[in-house]
């Protein structure tokens, strides 16, 4: 079974512009999670998807947003990049929602805002 | 509020030394609790959870309600055990939330 792929891997992007990231979850996996990844502050959850539905939010400014398509395949976007927003975003599938279903990493999109 | 905390950045023991990986967690109801790893040039994965009560690659991890704690152990580490690793709490209709991590390094 294929893992969890992000795309694209690597990411540069100048402050002010926006950028979309796309994540295809396993195979059967109905939720998404997606997770902010820096060295200060470590893994921060951004945002959780089931059914196409946003089910928890992370505390992140309004110009982080996300979606999930009817095949499971989230996408999350981030306008108006600022220099912070550099990090490596990694996006988890599991089969459903709660603690019964771990999460299955992908590998990262890493964005650097310069 | 949860939350996650790992205090050591850093952990380095000698291979066949004993490894404890601290975290300590706040939360009001009853939480269940993660470990991750991530190996170099590997994707973060699941080590273990505590309702299994299970040991993976030698590690094992006892939730203490008392003490707030759930630390990782290993009696013996090995070099292949040198990783990323994250303590994680999940509470009820809420997403896993994340200790900042320990780099552990086992060294010959």
């Amino acid at each position: 079974k294929a893992g969890v792929t992000q795309t694209p891997r690597y990411l540069i992007k100048t402050r002010g512009q926006q950028v979309t990231l796309s994540c295809s979850p396993i195979s059967g996996h109905r939720s998404v999670s997606w997770y902010q990844q820096t060295p200060g502050q470590g893994l921060q959850f951004l945002f959780e998807y089931f059914s196409e539905t946003q089910r928890n939010k992370g505390n992140f400014p309004g110009r982080f947003s996300g979606r999930q398509f009817s095949n499971s395949r989230s996408e999350m976007n981030v306008s108006t990049l600022e220099l912070g927003d550099s990090a490596l975003y990694l996006c988890a599938s599991s089969l459903s929602q709660g603690s019964n279903s771990p999460l299955h990493f992908g590998n990262g999109t890493r964005l650097t805002v310069t | 509020a949860q939350r996650v905390t790992q205090p050591e950045k850093l952990l380095s023991v000698f291979k066949g030394a004993p490894v404890e990986l601290k975290c300590n967690y706040s939360y009001s109801g009853s939480p269940e609790l993660f470990w991750y790893v991530q190996y170099s040039r590997q994707r973060l994965q699941l080590l273990l959870r505590h309702i299994s009560r299970e040991s993976i690659k030698g590690f094992t991890a006892d939730l203490n309600k008392g003490e707030t704690s759930f630390h990782l152990k290993k009696p013996f580490a090995q070099e292949e055990d040198s990783a990323m690793y994250y303590c994680a709490l999940q509470a009820a209709g809420y997403a896993l939330n994340f200790g900042k991590g320990t780099s552990l390094l086992v060294t010959p």
